[in-house]
């Protein structure tokens, strides 16, 4: 299975709305990426988990909270998002620890806060 | 610092013709290179990448890229251009500290009948 699954497929919130965008991999990756991506724009990374741990987080504002239950889960928590928050929302995945490996992509969420 | 550098954002070409996606990239250590392809509202696939070793790449879909230290590039070739190669082409280059990717602006391949 060289699958990234992602869900929902899109996903419509207002502003005061709590959601989750849930990322999965069957694998054996032990590193977890997430990524924004807005239209006409190449994906700007949000945060990244190694070995289940927060190893980078972008500078990204609280109101998105990632989670990392086990090492084939990644949850995407969402509260009090902005209209610019809209965009699509991609989760990744690659073996621990080797700059050549690449990253494998899910499908992605599309996000749209009104 | 690691860094690429997409020329053109917009690139047209006619179905059959040769198809030229260029990167550039900065690195101050030898880089690690990948091209990816993005289809409309789906996530990112990986074409190929270059990692140590030849520097001609083959990659998924007829493409392939070569690896020029001398130029610091790693251009995107493919002989003959389908409809179905359409798409946005990304560009790029993993960290030393191994889990960051920098991804260039990205090129918009247009294919005309």
């Amino acid at each position: 299975d060289t699958e990234v699954t992602q869900t929902p497929k899109h996903l419509v919130m207002g502003m005061t709305n709590k959601k989750s965008l849930k990322c999965e991999q069957h694998m054996g990756h032990r590193a977890m990426y997430w990524y924004k991506q807005k239209a006409k724009k190449p994906p700007e990374l949000m945060f990244v988990y190694s070995y289940e741990k927060l190893s980078i987080n972008e500078s990204v504002p609280s109101r998105f909270s990632p989670e990392c239950p086990n090492s084939s889960l990644l949850n995407l928590h969402l509260h009090a998002l902005q209209p610019e928050d809209s965009a699509l929302y991609l989760c990744a995945s690659s073996q621990e620890g080797r700059e050549t490996n690449e990253q494998f992509f899910g499908p992605g969420t599309r996000l749209t806060v009104l | 610092a690691q860094s690429v550098t997409q020329l053109g954002s917009h690139v047209s070409v006619s179905e059959g013709a040769l198809v030229l996606l260029r990167c550039n990239y900065s690195s101050s250590v030898p880089p690690y290179l990948f091209w990816y392809v993005q289809y409309p509202n789906q996530g990112l696939q990986l074409l190929l990448k270059y990692t140590t070793g030849a520097t001609l790449v083959k990659g998924i879909n007829g493409f392939e890229a070569e690896f020029k230290k001398s130029e610091t590039s790693f251009h995107l070739t493919k002989p003959s251009a389908h409809m179905s190669d359409a798409a946005e082409y990304f560009c790029a280059v993993s960290s030393y500290n191994f889990n960051k990717f920098y991804f260039g602006s990205g090129t918009k391949l247009n294919v005309k009948p």
